[in-house]
């Protein structure tokens, strides 16, 4: 099964603008972590977050986290074409288990 | 240093065959995770290994097995492959197994079941 789900499924932009994935979960977490997959290879890690921890950057890459709500989000900002992509949110529950990913967002950015 | 590879990089069997696939995780790293994904889904977790035991396995039937060897290398197998097996298998590795290891992925192996 799958703990986070994200939204948008998709989502598509012109380069240079701000593109915003979100990611719901539904149990206690340890950490909350990002990866973008590229053509359907391999997942690169982007960012960590900590269940105590609120925001993180990390270049052009912000993320949230709301434990009340159980919710994150991904803010890519000032996006370029080489940031196609999909983008996953991945869980890391309480009890030691292993993580745990969503659907994923497909983001289009169009030169 | 290289990263997690991957072997084969693409697949075809027939229906009842059987496959192994293998991972070599990134040197120094001690666990290794085994995902399926399905085209348009997010990766399903099957197993993982630490220190060459079982420390993790998710829903996927017996036909599917693993096993880490002494170089913390890892086989996948999945005998009496059914057409629904057709997924991108992908190889992780982290240096320990626990909370807020990240992983580090390999480009996984294409396995198209006809």
């Amino acid at each position: 099964s799958q703990q986070g789900e994200e939204d948008p499924q998709a989502l598509s932009i012109q380069e240079g603008e701000n593109a915003t994935m979100n990611c719901s979960y539904k149990t206690s977490i340890n950490n909350l972590q990002w990866y973008r997959q590229n053509s359907g290879r391999g997942l690169v890690h982007l960012i960590l977050i900590r269940s105590n921890e609120r925001e993180k950057h990390s270049g052009r890459l912000r993320v949230t986290l709301d434990t009340s709500k159980k919710s994150s989000s991904l803010l890519i900002t000032a996006s370029r074409a080489a940031d196609t992509a999909s983008y996953f949110c991945a869980t890391d529950r309480v009890g030691n288990t292993p993580l745990v990913f969503g659907k994923g967002t497909r983001l289009s950015v169009i030169a | 240093d290289a990263g997690v590879t991957q072997s084969p990089t693409h697949l075809i069997k027939t229906r009842g065959q059987h496959v192994t696939l293998r991972c070599s995780p990134i040197s120094g790293h001690k666990s290794v995770s085994w995902y399926q994904q399905v085209l348009g889904q997010g990766p399903q977790f099957i197993f993982q290994y630490y220190e060459k035991e079982e420390r993790g396995r998710g829903n996927f039937p017996d036909r599917f097995s693993a096993r880490q060897f002494p170089n913390y290398s890892s086989e996948l197998n999945v005998n009496a492959l059914l057409l629904g097996d057709s997924a991108l298998y992908l190889c992780a590795s982290s240096f320990l197994q626990g909370a807020n290891e990240k992983l580090f992925f390999g480009s996984g192996t294409q396995l198209s079941v006809l």
